[in-house]
């Protein structure tokens, strides 16, 4: 069975373009999570849908990030405008429980440098 | 603050050692988790500890768990060099909304 996959796994642009993530979670999960990995500030969760839902977008850092989750098997994070500070390694998770104690299935990442 | 921290945050043993991880947490927690991530990959979840549990095994994997301390400990028994990763815990507060991960500790197994 597929895991969680992520596109593209590396990104590099330059400052105040546009940046899509996306993410397909695995078939039949109902829950998924948008992370951001830096060093400095560790793993931290962005936004958290359920049944394609927002239910906790408190992460997200600014009016610049917004996510979608269109249908079950898709989701994308937008950056608009990008920041330097905004490379990181991102990560989508799904889950299959409604709530985010279970154990969740990551996939391997974005890593996206802002020049 | 996070919720969980380990301790160390880096660990370097020989292969066949054994290597133990701590994660010491602030609030009351419904269950305790333990994630791999090797470099360059997304995390993997290892095993789940529910707040009324006090010890789990999987595999060469062992988990305590002691709530009165707010504490819990990973132990690799028998370590191999593919066990080479960084070991994350992760905790749900009672009350919360979210998983929050600690800083992880990197552990090396030389071989």
């Amino acid at each position: 069975d597929a895991g969680v996959i992520q596109s593209p796994r590396h990104e590099v642009t330059e400052m105040g373009q546009e940046v899509t993530l996306r993410c397909k979670p695995i078939s039949g999960h109902n829950s998924l999570f948008w992370y951001r990995q830096t060093m400095m500030r560790g793993l931290e969760l962005l936004i958290y849908f359920n049944n394609n839902v927002p239910i906790d977008d408190s992460g997200m850092p600014e009016d610049r990030f917004s996510a979608k989750m269109p249908n079950a098997s898709f989701s994308t994070l937008k950056i608009q405008p990008s920041e330097p500070r905004d490379s990181a390694v991102y990560f989508c998770a799904s889950s299959p429980g409604r709530r985010q104690w279970g154990p969740q299935h990551f996939g391997d990442g974005t890593r996206l440098s802002i020049l | 603050s996070q919720q969980g921290e380990e301790d160390p945050q880096a660990l370097s043993i020989q292969e066949g050692e054994n290597a133990t991880m701590n994660c010491s947490y602030k609030t009351s927690i419904n269950n305790l988790q333990w994630y791999r991530q090797n470099s360059g990959r997304g995390l993997v979840h290892l095993i789940l500890i529910r707040s009324n549990e006090r010890e789990k095994h999987s595999g060469r994997l062992r988990v305590t768990l002691d709530t009165s301390k707010k504490s819990s400990s990973l132990l690799i028994t028998a370590s191999r060099a593919a066990d080479t990763a960084s070991y994350f815990c992760a905790t749900d507060a009672m009350g919360g909304n979210k998983l929050v991960f600690g800083a992880g500790t990197i552990l090396r197994v030389k071989s």
